[in-house]
């Protein structure tokens, strides 16, 4: 399978604590965008690569949030000290440059913060 | 501020029945709009509408713009229960980085 990949898929974790997600993108795709969807919302766009350059932030980004994509390929999203209210499906999508209208997505991971 | 609404929430129909989803839109730099269905994971890409007035479709859905009016629908015709999902509109704009998503339409269809 050469879409975009995700992982772990589920993640519960109790408040307070700190978790990492990744994103594997499709391997020729230079941008790299992760969003968060709450139940019965729809995406919310959080942050975007180019490459290994972070070039967005969104404001829902708080400073408990940091994203890395250090060789330009996978990406990392981590939550330091955890809220409930992170709660949330975290989406991974990627595209080729100067075609941000074809964003494919990943299946997400789906954050549970007790 | 980008505002892209969706309507109704959420919609149940019988097998067979045809769906009409709305999406209207109020952005700046309007470039494009897409459609997705989002069944239990990713968001899977149906349409992407540039131009007013021309239908885009495949098999039973078909999708047509009003950058006008500022919106766009997508219609379903004879229904399926694996039709069964929420449908996103998204909006594409010049100068923004990333896509700009309404709440969706759930549509949940009976047998």
């Amino acid at each position: 399978d050469t879409g975009v990949s995700q992982d772990p898929r589920h993640k519960i974790t109790k408040r307070g604590q700190n978790v990492t997600f990744r994103c594997d993108p499709i391997s020729e795709h230079n941008r790299l965008y992760w969003y968060r969807q709450t139940l019965g919302q729809g995406p919310e766009f959080l942050t975007y690569f180019q490459n290994e350059a972070q070039l967005e932030k969104s404001r829902l980004l708080s400073d408990r949030f940091s994203a890395e994509r250090p060789k330009g390929s996978f990406s990392t999203l981590e939550i330091q000290r955890t809220e409930q209210g992170d709660s949330a499906m975290y989406l991974c999508a990627s595209s080729l440059l100067g075609q941000k209208e074809t964003q494919y997505f990943g299946p997400g991971t789906r954050l549970l913060v007790l | 501020e980008d505002k892209v609404v969706q309507s109704p929430l959420s919609l149940v129909v019988h097998e067979g029945d045809t769906v009409t989803l709305n999406c209207s839109y109020e952005v700046t730099n309007f470039r494009s709009l897409l459609w997705y269905k989002q069944e239990k994971k990713a968001p899977t890409f149906l349409f992407m509408l540039t131009s007013s007035g021309i239908e885009k479709k495949s098999g039973r859905l078909s999708s047509i713009l009003d950058k006008k009016e500022l919106f766009s629908i997508l219609n379903i015709t004879a229904t399926q229960t694996g039709d069964s999902a929420v449908y996103l509109c998204a909006v594409d704009v010049t100068g923004a980085n990333n896509l700009f998503f309404g709440t969706g339409t759930r549509l949940t269809v009976i047998p």
